[in-house]
């Protein structure tokens, strides 16, 4: 099956910094989809990016499909910022059922 | 609107013991899906649903079953609960159209088997 890896893998930061996290896969995608897991857990949907570039805020995300992967910026970080960002992707095998392989993971620290 | 609920939030089980999770969305969303995430791990997907009536597996379907009988509801099974299977369990959902991609999760289930 595709593979996803993701840089790093912990990152810690001053309130303030910008920052840019990687996410590499193994094969073609139809699906590409960041998501910020909060301390207490919940998962929450940040961009869904197969290809190109998209902006929310102070957030920002970059897909570059044909080189196979995705950057995931995030600019003026906040201490609510922290938690663990995932990169997860369904390969272009043919059909859909949206169904995806996340990676392990950044674990972004934003100390005040 | 809820989005995904899941319940419990917490629970204990004894080795051996069943018991069900569940999951419901008030989107209309068409797919849904259950992941397990372990400590330092990603997610990985247990079962998935295109619709009501039509299951399948994912990656890691083993002492799981699953059900969708409505389009609202997908409830995950554990039969004879294992050390294993203690996780913390997220039920997600996603529509179709572009703007309908991206899935919406619940808060999740943490499952400890003792």
């Amino acid at each position: 099956g595709i593979q996803v890896e993701q840089s790093p893998p912990d990152l810690i930061l001053q309130e303030g910094a910008n920052s840019t996290l990687r996410c590499n896969f193994s094969d073609s995608v139809n699906n590409l989809q960041w998501f910020h897991q909060n301390p207490w857990g919940q998962l929450i949907n940040l961009f869904y990016i197969p290809s190109g570039t998209k902006q929310n805020g102070r957030l920002s995300a970059t897909t570059v499909a044909t080189e196979r992967y995705s950057l995931l910026y995030i600019s003026s970080s906040q201490t609510t910022d922290s938690g663990v960002y995932f990169c997860a992707v369904e390969g272009d095998s043919g059909g859909s059922n949206y169904k995806l392989t996340f990676g392990k993971g950044t674990l972004l620290t934003v100390n005040p | 609107n809820a989005g995904v609920t899941q319940t419990p939030k917490f629970r204990i089980l004894k080795i051996g013991q069943s018991m069900t999770l569940q999951c419901t969305q008030d989107m209309n969303h068409n797919y849904m899906y259950w992941y397990r995430q372990d400590p330092g791990m990603g997610l990985k997907l247990i079962y998935y649903s295109v619709g009501a009536g039509i299951t399948d597996k994912g990656e890691v379907p083993n002492g799981y079953n699953v059900s969708r009988s409505t389009t609202e509801d997908f409830p995950l099974r554990l039969e004879l609960a294992a050390p294993s299977q203690t996780s913390v369990y997220f039920c997600a959902s996603s529509g179709q159209g572009i703007a309908n991609y991206g899935y919406t999760f619940g808060s999740g289930t943490r499952l400890t088997v003792v």
